[in-house]
């Protein structure tokens, strides 16, 4: 079974420059998460759909980040414009039960660097 | 607020030795608890599961217990090998129901296993 696969795994940006992540989860999964991991602190939750619903986007900081996941598959993440304090890897989780809260599988992550 | 305190922040053991990895948390209601491992620039990898009812749970040389009296767990890593170098991160989930799941995950025990 392939897992949630991310790109891209590295990116390196200045501020006030635009980026987009990209998540592909695992086939058949109806949750999709994205957290933001700051070095040496644990995930926190960004958003969270349930197929193409989103059922969580308190943490989104709504004025620079945006998420959408068309027909409930892949996901893309945006950040415009991007500040230094953005600097973070970028995970994308997905599990299969629409409810959540089963286990989450996480990709790989996509080291963002804010210069 | 729902926290999660993992102890220590770091620790350093020679192969072969056992470790404890220490998890207290204040989230309420509880759910369940998990304990992920996070290889360096890689996502997490779920390890155990414990619900409220459960106190023990083992996967290979893991073995996760729970007191949820006292709102702690604990994982035991049995005769350490090189690959058991990772970050060790408790997730603690405060719903069971349908909806947003905002899990609260640790900043994680950073263990590193030398020859």
């Amino acid at each position: 079974e392939a897992g949630v696969a991310q790109s891209p795994r590295y990116k390196i940006i200045e501020k006030r420059q635009s980026v987009a992540f990209w998540c592909n989860p695992i086939s058949g999964h109806a949750t999709l998460y994205w957290y933001q991991q700051i070095l040496g602190q644990g995930p926190k939750l960004l958003i969270q759909f349930q197929n193409n619903g989103v059922v969580d986007d308190s943490q989104l900081p709504k004025d620079r980040f945006s998420a959408e996941r068309l027909k409930g598959v892949d996901s893309t993440l945006k950040i415009q414009p991007a500040k230094l304090e953005d600097s973070a890897v970028y995970l994308c989780a997905s599990s299969p039960s629409p409810q959540g809260g089963d286990t989450q599988y996480f990709g790989p992550g996509t080291r963002l660097t804010v210069l | 607020k729902n926290q999660v305190e993992q102890s220590p922040q770091s620790l350093i053991i020679l192969e072969g030795k056992n470790c404890t990895l220490q998890c207290n948390y204040t989230v309420s209601p509880f759910s369940n608890l998990r304990w992920y491992k996070q290889d360096t620039g890689r996502g997490p990898v779920s390890l155990t599961i414990m619900t409220f009812s459960e106190n023990t749970k083992s996967n290979g040389r893991y073995t996760a217990t729970l007191d949820a009296d006292t709102k702690q767990s604990s994982l035991h890593i049995t005769a350490s090998q090189l690959s058991d170098s990772a970050s060790y991160i408790c997730v603690v989930s405060p719903t069971s129901g349908a909806g947003s799941y905002q899990l609260t995950f640790g900043k994680g025990t950073k263990l590193s296993v030398i020859p």
